[in-house]
Protein backbone atom coordinates (compact mmCIF):
# COMPACT_ATOMS: atom_id res chain seq x y z
CA UNK A 1 0.00 0.00 0.00
CA UNK A 2 1.26 3.46 -1.06
CA UNK A 3 1.97 5.84 2.13
CA UNK A 4 2.66 9.37 1.93
CA UNK A 5 3.79 11.51 4.75
CA UNK A 6 4.06 15.74 4.20
CA UNK A 7 6.76 17.22 6.64
CA UNK A 8 7.67 21.12 6.89
CA UNK A 9 7.33 23.98 9.47
CA UNK A 10 3.91 24.33 10.62
CA UNK A 11 4.35 28.12 11.70
CA UNK A 12 5.71 30.37 9.03
CA UNK A 13 5.76 34.39 8.47
CA UNK A 14 4.31 36.26 5.89
CA UNK A 15 6.44 37.38 3.19
CA UNK A 16 8.65 34.20 3.65
CA UNK A 17 9.00 31.31 1.53
CA UNK A 18 7.38 27.52 2.63
CA UNK A 19 9.23 24.48 1.96
CA UNK A 20 7.28 21.11 2.32
CA UNK A 21 8.30 17.43 1.74
CA UNK A 22 6.15 14.20 1.00
CA UNK A 23 8.08 11.24 1.44
CA UNK A 24 6.89 8.23 -0.46
CA UNK A 25 6.88 4.46 0.65
CA UNK A 26 4.86 1.50 -0.46
CA UNK A 27 6.13 2.59 -4.20
CA UNK A 28 8.16 3.99 -6.64
CA UNK A 29 8.33 7.99 -7.82
CA UNK A 30 9.03 6.93 -11.21
CA UNK A 31 5.58 6.90 -12.71
CA UNK A 32 2.06 8.11 -12.03
CA UNK A 33 1.48 11.78 -11.47
CA UNK A 34 2.75 13.55 -7.55
CA UNK A 35 0.47 16.32 -6.93
CA UNK A 36 -0.46 18.95 -4.26
CA UNK A 37 -3.42 20.04 -3.31
CA UNK A 38 -4.33 22.36 -0.29
CA UNK A 39 -7.73 23.24 2.03
CA UNK A 40 -8.01 26.06 3.75
CA UNK A 41 -9.83 25.78 7.26
CA UNK A 42 -13.00 25.50 6.85
CA UNK A 43 -12.77 25.41 3.03
CA UNK A 44 -12.54 23.46 -0.31
CA UNK A 45 -9.84 21.83 -1.97
CA UNK A 46 -7.69 23.65 -3.99
CA UNK A 47 -5.40 22.13 -6.56
CA UNK A 48 -1.51 23.62 -6.29
CA UNK A 49 -0.28 21.33 -9.02
CA UNK A 50 1.12 18.37 -10.29
CA UNK A 51 4.59 16.39 -11.76
CA UNK A 52 5.52 13.73 -13.63
CA UNK A 53 8.97 12.03 -13.09
CA UNK A 54 9.69 13.02 -16.38
CA UNK A 55 9.87 16.66 -15.07
CA UNK A 56 7.02 17.93 -16.76
CA UNK A 57 5.26 20.15 -13.99
CA UNK A 58 1.87 21.91 -14.18
CA UNK A 59 0.44 24.52 -11.46
CA UNK A 60 -2.70 26.23 -10.78
CA UNK A 61 -2.77 29.97 -12.97
CA UNK A 62 -3.62 31.33 -9.37
CA UNK A 63 -0.36 29.88 -7.72
CA UNK A 64 2.36 29.78 -10.33
CA UNK A 65 4.34 33.02 -9.92
CA UNK A 66 4.88 31.81 -7.02
CA UNK A 67 5.04 27.69 -6.68
CA UNK A 68 7.72 25.15 -7.63
CA UNK A 69 7.54 21.26 -7.18
CA UNK A 70 10.46 19.01 -7.47
CA UNK A 71 11.26 14.89 -7.56
CA UNK A 72 13.70 13.09 -6.16
CA UNK A 73 13.63 10.08 -7.09
CA UNK A 74 16.56 8.75 -5.11
CA UNK A 75 14.80 9.55 -1.51
CA UNK A 76 11.52 8.58 -3.30
CA UNK A 77 10.62 12.29 -1.95
CA UNK A 78 8.11 15.52 -3.66
CA UNK A 79 8.82 18.85 -2.41
CA UNK A 80 6.85 21.71 -2.58
CA UNK A 81 8.00 25.87 -2.11
CA UNK A 82 5.69 28.33 -2.03
CA UNK A 83 6.84 31.98 -2.15
CA UNK A 84 5.88 35.36 -1.14
CA UNK A 85 3.46 34.25 1.55
CA UNK A 86 0.35 35.61 2.57
CA UNK A 87 -2.06 34.54 5.86
CA UNK A 88 -4.13 33.62 2.99
CA UNK A 89 -1.67 31.06 2.34
CA UNK A 90 -2.27 28.97 5.64
CA UNK A 91 -4.08 26.00 4.85
CA UNK A 92 -3.45 21.76 5.26
CA UNK A 93 -0.85 20.78 2.38
CA UNK A 94 -1.42 17.50 1.20
CA UNK A 95 0.18 15.65 -1.08
CA UNK A 96 -1.05 12.65 -3.52
CA UNK A 97 -0.53 10.13 -6.23
CA UNK A 98 -2.41 10.59 -8.90
CA UNK A 99 -3.19 8.15 -11.30
CA UNK A 100 -2.50 9.06 -15.22
CA UNK A 101 -6.36 10.12 -16.09
CA UNK A 102 -6.04 12.65 -13.27
CA UNK A 103 -7.85 11.09 -10.22
CA UNK A 104 -6.09 11.07 -6.82
CA UNK A 105 -5.44 7.46 -5.38
CA UNK A 106 -3.85 7.82 -2.20
CA UNK A 107 -3.22 11.03 0.13
CA UNK A 108 -1.02 12.02 2.81
CA UNK A 109 -2.45 12.87 6.02
CA UNK A 110 -2.32 16.68 4.98
CA UNK A 111 0.13 19.19 6.87
CA UNK A 112 -1.31 22.40 8.65
CA UNK A 113 0.64 25.38 7.76
CA UNK A 114 0.02 28.29 9.44
CA UNK A 115 1.38 32.04 8.06
CA UNK A 116 1.55 34.82 10.67
CA UNK A 117 1.34 38.23 9.64
CA UNK B 1 -13.92 27.37 -17.46
CA UNK B 2 -12.29 26.10 -14.17
CA UNK B 3 -15.51 26.64 -12.33
CA UNK B 4 -17.34 23.62 -10.97
CA UNK B 5 -20.55 24.14 -9.14
CA UNK B 6 -21.83 22.07 -6.03
CA UNK B 7 -25.04 22.54 -3.78
CA UNK B 8 -23.61 23.95 -0.13
CA UNK B 9 -25.70 21.09 1.69
CA UNK B 10 -27.82 18.04 1.61
CA UNK B 11 -30.18 16.75 4.15
CA UNK B 12 -31.18 13.13 4.06
CA UNK B 13 -32.84 10.61 6.10
CA UNK B 14 -31.40 7.11 6.84
CA UNK B 15 -32.11 4.81 4.73
CA UNK B 16 -33.04 7.24 2.22
CA UNK B 17 -31.45 8.40 -0.94
CA UNK B 18 -28.69 11.46 -1.59
CA UNK B 19 -28.48 12.74 -4.80
CA UNK B 20 -24.65 15.56 -5.21
CA UNK B 21 -24.73 17.16 -8.43
CA UNK B 22 -21.80 18.68 -9.76
CA UNK B 23 -22.57 21.49 -12.97
CA UNK B 24 -19.93 22.80 -15.36
CA UNK B 25 -21.24 23.96 -19.31
CA UNK B 26 -20.34 20.31 -20.93
CA UNK B 27 -18.83 18.45 -18.07
CA UNK B 28 -19.70 15.19 -19.76
CA UNK B 29 -17.14 15.37 -22.13
CA UNK B 30 -15.13 14.96 -19.41
CA UNK B 31 -14.32 12.40 -16.29
CA UNK B 32 -15.51 13.32 -13.56
CA UNK B 33 -14.12 11.89 -10.11
CA UNK B 34 -15.42 12.29 -6.67
CA UNK B 35 -14.12 12.24 -2.98
CA UNK B 36 -15.67 12.04 0.41
CA UNK B 37 -13.79 13.93 3.16
CA UNK B 38 -14.73 13.65 6.62
CA UNK B 39 -13.68 16.15 9.79
CA UNK B 40 -9.72 16.00 10.37
CA UNK B 41 -9.15 13.28 7.80
CA UNK B 42 -7.62 13.56 4.26
CA UNK B 43 -10.02 13.12 1.41
CA UNK B 44 -10.92 9.64 0.09
CA UNK B 45 -11.85 8.60 -3.46
CA UNK B 46 -15.09 7.28 -3.89
CA UNK B 47 -15.97 7.42 -7.62
CA UNK B 48 -12.86 7.77 -10.59
CA UNK B 49 -13.69 7.89 -14.46
CA UNK B 50 -17.68 9.46 -13.74
CA UNK B 51 -19.15 5.84 -12.35
CA UNK B 52 -16.35 3.04 -11.44
CA UNK B 53 -16.18 2.45 -7.43
CA UNK B 54 -12.42 1.93 -6.02
CA UNK B 55 -12.22 -1.66 -4.06
CA UNK B 56 -13.39 -0.91 -1.06
CA UNK B 57 -16.19 1.30 -1.19
CA UNK B 58 -20.09 0.08 -0.94
CA UNK B 59 -21.85 -0.50 -3.95
CA UNK B 60 -24.70 2.24 -2.22
CA UNK B 61 -22.41 4.54 -4.33
CA UNK B 62 -22.65 5.14 -7.62
CA UNK B 63 -22.23 7.94 -10.08
CA UNK B 64 -23.16 9.25 -13.73
CA UNK B 65 -22.23 12.44 -16.14
CA UNK B 66 -23.77 13.10 -18.97
CA UNK B 67 -24.30 17.16 -20.44
CA UNK B 68 -23.61 19.93 -18.15
CA UNK B 69 -24.35 17.44 -14.87
CA UNK B 70 -22.59 15.22 -12.84
CA UNK B 71 -24.27 13.51 -10.12
CA UNK B 72 -23.12 11.12 -7.21
CA UNK B 73 -25.68 9.15 -5.76
CA UNK B 74 -25.46 7.85 -1.84
CA UNK B 75 -28.16 4.89 -1.65
CA UNK B 76 -29.37 3.70 1.54
CA UNK B 77 -27.60 6.29 3.47
CA UNK B 78 -26.18 5.62 6.45
CA UNK B 79 -25.15 7.65 9.64
CA UNK B 80 -21.52 7.03 8.35
CA UNK B 81 -21.63 8.60 5.14
CA UNK B 82 -22.01 12.03 6.81
CA UNK B 83 -19.20 13.91 5.09
CA UNK B 84 -18.02 16.53 2.51
CA UNK B 85 -18.32 15.75 -1.00
CA UNK B 86 -16.35 16.96 -3.52
CA UNK B 87 -16.17 16.38 -7.56
CA UNK B 88 -13.08 16.79 -9.87
CA UNK B 89 -12.49 17.40 -13.08
CA UNK B 90 -9.09 16.97 -15.59
CA UNK B 91 -8.59 19.29 -17.99
CA UNK B 92 -5.87 17.32 -19.59
CA UNK B 93 -6.37 19.53 -23.24
CA UNK B 94 -5.13 22.29 -22.05
CA UNK B 95 -3.34 23.55 -19.00
CA UNK B 96 -3.44 20.30 -16.97
CA UNK B 97 -5.95 21.89 -14.51
CA UNK B 98 -7.46 19.83 -11.82
CA UNK B 99 -10.53 21.66 -10.94
CA UNK B 100 -12.33 20.67 -7.90
CA UNK B 101 -15.91 21.75 -7.05
CA UNK B 102 -16.91 23.79 -4.03
CA UNK B 103 -17.72 21.13 -2.14
CA UNK B 104 -21.71 20.02 -0.46
CA UNK B 105 -22.12 18.98 2.98
CA UNK B 106 -23.95 15.55 3.57
CA UNK B 107 -26.24 15.69 6.63
CA UNK B 108 -27.67 12.26 7.45
CA UNK B 109 -30.84 13.35 9.70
Amino acid sequence: QVQLQESGPGLVKSSETLSLTCTVSGGSTTSYQWTWIRQPPGKGLEWIGHMYYSGSTYYSPSLKSRVTMSLDTSKNQISLEVKSLTVADTAVYFCARAAYSGYVEFWGRGTLVIVSS
Amino acid sequence: SYVVTQPSSVSVAPGQTANITCERNNIGRKSVHWYQQKPGQAPVLVVYDDSDRPSGIPERFSASNSGNTATLTISRVEAGDEADYYCQVWDSSSDHVYVFGSGTKVTVL
